[in-house]
């Protein structure tokens, strides 16, 4: 079985480009969550669809960052335009519906942003 | 909210025993997860603790006290492709697809 994918690995864009990142979720997960992890802090939370739809969107940072879900399978997160600050590594996460609490979630490898 | 701390960094041999902390402060409490993550790859599941006690897992335990809002990653007989990073990590009260709360992250290293 396939694992969380994501696409592009490495991505170095000036400031001010647009980014958009890609996220194939564990087949039949219905719960997916995007999470970003600047050098040496936390992995910090983004947001979480469940299906198609946002159920949280709390840690999106501002209305340069847009995620989608079309379809309730695959992802993307667009960052528009990119700023200095947004450099670090977009990790995308899944899990199968009615997760309890210690279920796994289960990540991407990541993709990584650099804005220069 | 929900908060994690843990130390930024541990440094310890190969063959040697190792403990990373975590203490938490959560308004609601549904466990206590702990992640490894290498070379900034994907982070991956080691052990959960719902109830107070130790958990074990071949060379990883994991212990949970939650009158103490406390819990500990414990790594035996240190190998050096332990060295990686280690998250704690709670989950939102709040959100009922399981979404986790990382703490910053215990950087490993394991030493010759």
């Amino acid at each position: 079985e396939a694992g969380v994918t994501q696409f592009p690995s490495h991505s170095v864009i000036e400031k001010g480009q647009t980014v958009t990142l890609r996220c194939d979720p564990i087949s039949g997960h219905d719960n997916l969550y995007w999470y970003r992890r600047v050098m040496g802090k936390e992995i910090k939370f983004l947001l979480h669809f469940v299906k198609e739809s946002k159920q949280d969107e709390s840690g999106m940072p501002n209305n340069r960052f847009l995620a989608e879900r079309t379809g309730g399978t695959y992802s993307t997160l667009k960052v528009q335009p990119a700023e200095l600050e947004d450099s670090g590594v977009y990790f995308c996460a899944s899990s199968s519906q009615g997760t309890q609490s210690g279920n796994t979630i289960y990540f991407g490898e990541g993709s990584w942003l650099t804005v220069v | 909210g929900q908060s994690l701390e843990q130390p930024s960094e541990v440094t310890a041999v190969e063959g040697a025993i190792v403990q990373i902390n975590c203490t938490y402060q959560t308004s609601g409490f549904y466990g206590l997860s702990w992640y490894q993550q290498h070379d900034g790859g994907a982070p991956t599941f080691l052990s959960y603790n719902a109830l107070d006690g130790l958990e074990e897992t071949g060379r990883f335990s994991s212990f949970l006290s939650r009158s103490d809002s406390y819990g500990y990653l414990l790594l035996q007989e240190l190998q050096m492709k332990d060295s990686a990073s280690y998250f704690c990590a709670v989950r939102d009260p709040y959100n009922q697809g399981g979404k986790l709360i990382f703490g910053q992250g215990t950087e490993l290293s394991v030493k010759p």
